[in-house]
């Protein structure tokens, strides 16, 4: 069965540090990765998505940058954090099939707090 | 475009009774419709999904949700809430493409809280 794991999942970070959140799946290949932050425990907004190696979209512009060096891996980063970066970072993964009719499965979270 | 409007914050409901939590959508296109959950600190959890056929859709832990096209809206819905149901309710839409990138977009989400 398929596995999604991010990490850490919770961490404090000063203002102007630096980020790395890592996600990874198991027991798929090809998969599209997904970026989501969710502000005070409430909407999602889409942040990054691939669909590939080295293949990055942005849905919004902002501080953080995302990486998919492997198939199955995904990362977020920021050189310097801003207070406005704080919030629950979600990595999600599906299906890369056009026309896919299923579901995003989610991690479990990532929860960064700037100070 | 597509988006999805989620118009309740907050729902409560005794438990026992039915709830229904409320979506509606507005997309160019044949939409498909999605329901998570969220418990505190933790990821989304699916519960159900419209794609096509019956308007009536049924999903994990007793969820049902009715599509309803002439009124675009997707409400989710369960005849007895438990106490346990008590979580975060967020509905998303996909407009089907050639892309394959798959993106949800999620409305703001419905607490819903049910009092014992």
């Amino acid at each position: 069965s398929q596995t999604i794991h991010q990490w850490p999942a919770t961490l404090v970070q000063p203002v102007g540090s630096p980020l790395s959140l890592e996600c990874t799946v198991e027991g798929t290949s090809n998969p599209n990765l997904y970026w989501y932050r969710q502000a005070a425990g409430r909407g999602l907004q889409l942040l990054f998505y691939s669909v590939g190696i080295g293949q990055i979209s942005s849905e919004v512009p902002q501080n953080l940058s995302a990486s998919r060096p492997q198939d199955r891996q995904f990362i977020l980063s920021s050189k310097k954090l801003l207070l406005s970066d704080s919030g629950f970072y979600l990595c999600a993964w599906s299906v890369r099939t056009s026309g896919y009719t299923g579901e995003l499965f989610f991690g479990e979270g990532s929860r960064l707090t700037v100070l | 475009a597509q988006s999805v409007a989620q118009p309740e914050d907050q729902v409560n409901v005794a438990e026992g009774n039915p709830l229904t939590v409320k979506c509606t959508y507005s997309v160019s296109g044949n939409p498909y419709l999605f329901w998570y959950v969220q418990y505190p600190n933790r990821g989304l959890q699916f519960l159900l999904k419209y794609i096509t056929g019956d308007n009536l859709v049924k999903g994990s832990y007793g969820f049902e949700a009715e599509f309803n096209k002439s009124q675009t809206s997707f409400h989710l819905k369960k005849p007895s809430a438990l106490v346990s149901d008590s979580a975060l309710y967020f509905c998303a839409v996909r407009v089907p493409d050639q892309t394959g990138a798959n993106n949800l977009f999620f409305g703001t989400g419905t607490r819903l809280t049910v009092i014992p």
